[in-house]
């Protein structure tokens, strides 16, 4: 059964550092988003991408974030100066459509990030 | 967003029928009702969704109440690896992307 796959699945890095965390959807999705989940607290919607453009995204979502699809698989979270507050699960997902009566997302395992 | 509420917590004991509620008295008609659950340490995990009627899959069955302000996630025998946090969430038909998670269910299954 076709997955959502992570990478890294833990990732150290020190406060202002740069991450990239890696997604690779489920073939055929033309949908993706990126959701974070700070331990013990509840599943935050970041963003959503369509068509190589963000389709929404929410208040958490600054200028320190960025997404980007730079193959045709590959679908990327960029954070650049990160802070103490982003550690963080973060969670890729895909779908086959935005229609909320078909959209069924896909979630991958998470990348735990822990800004030191 | 129309709000969802639901009980921080239940038990069940395995291969027992759970009823997980959940309240939505400020639904559009357009609010589909969707549910997941997050097993522990994975990724949240689509279950089943609906709109007016009951709706059954592999997984579970949901019940939808007539004025549809809640609705019920069935699961008919619940086994240890039920054991996961349930959300509910409703999914404006306009608004398709975001998915708003609540603080959700936790189940917990006793053998």
């Amino acid at each position: 059964e076709p997955e959502v796959t992570q990478t890294p699945s833990h990732q150290v890095t020190q406060m202002g550092q740069e991450v990239i965390l890696r997604c690779v959807p489920i073939s055929n999705h033309l949908y993706f988003y990126w959701y974070r989940q700070i331990l013990g607290q509840k599943v935050e919607f970041l963003v959503s991408f369509y068509n190589n453009e963000i389709s929404e995204k929410s208040e958490i979502f600054d200028d320190q974030f960025s997404v980007e699809r730079p193959d045709g698989s590959n679908f990327t979270l960029k954070i650049r100066s990160t802070k103490l507050e982003d550690s963080a699960m973060y969670f890729c997902a895909s779908s086959k459509t935005d229609l909320p009566y078909y959209n069924e997302q896909f979630f991958g395992p998470g990348t735990r990030l822990t800004v030191l | 967003d129309a709000k969802t509420t639901q009980p921080n917590s239940m038990e069940s004991n395995e291969e027992e029928p759970v009823h997980l509620p959940c309240n939505h008295s400020t639904i559009s008609g357009t609010d589909y009702i969707h549910w997941y659950r997050q097993l522990p340490s994975q990724g949240p995990e689509y279950v089943i969704h609906g709109l007016t009627s009951n709706v059954n899959n592999r997984m579970a069955s949901l019940a939808i109440a007539e004025d549809r302000k809640s609705s019920t996630l069935i699961l008919h025998r619940a086994t240890l690896r039920d054991a996961a946090v349930y959300y509910c969430i409703l999914r404006d038909a306009g608004n398709n992307n975001d998915m708003r998670f609540g603080a959700g269910t936790r189940l917990t299954v006793k053998p």
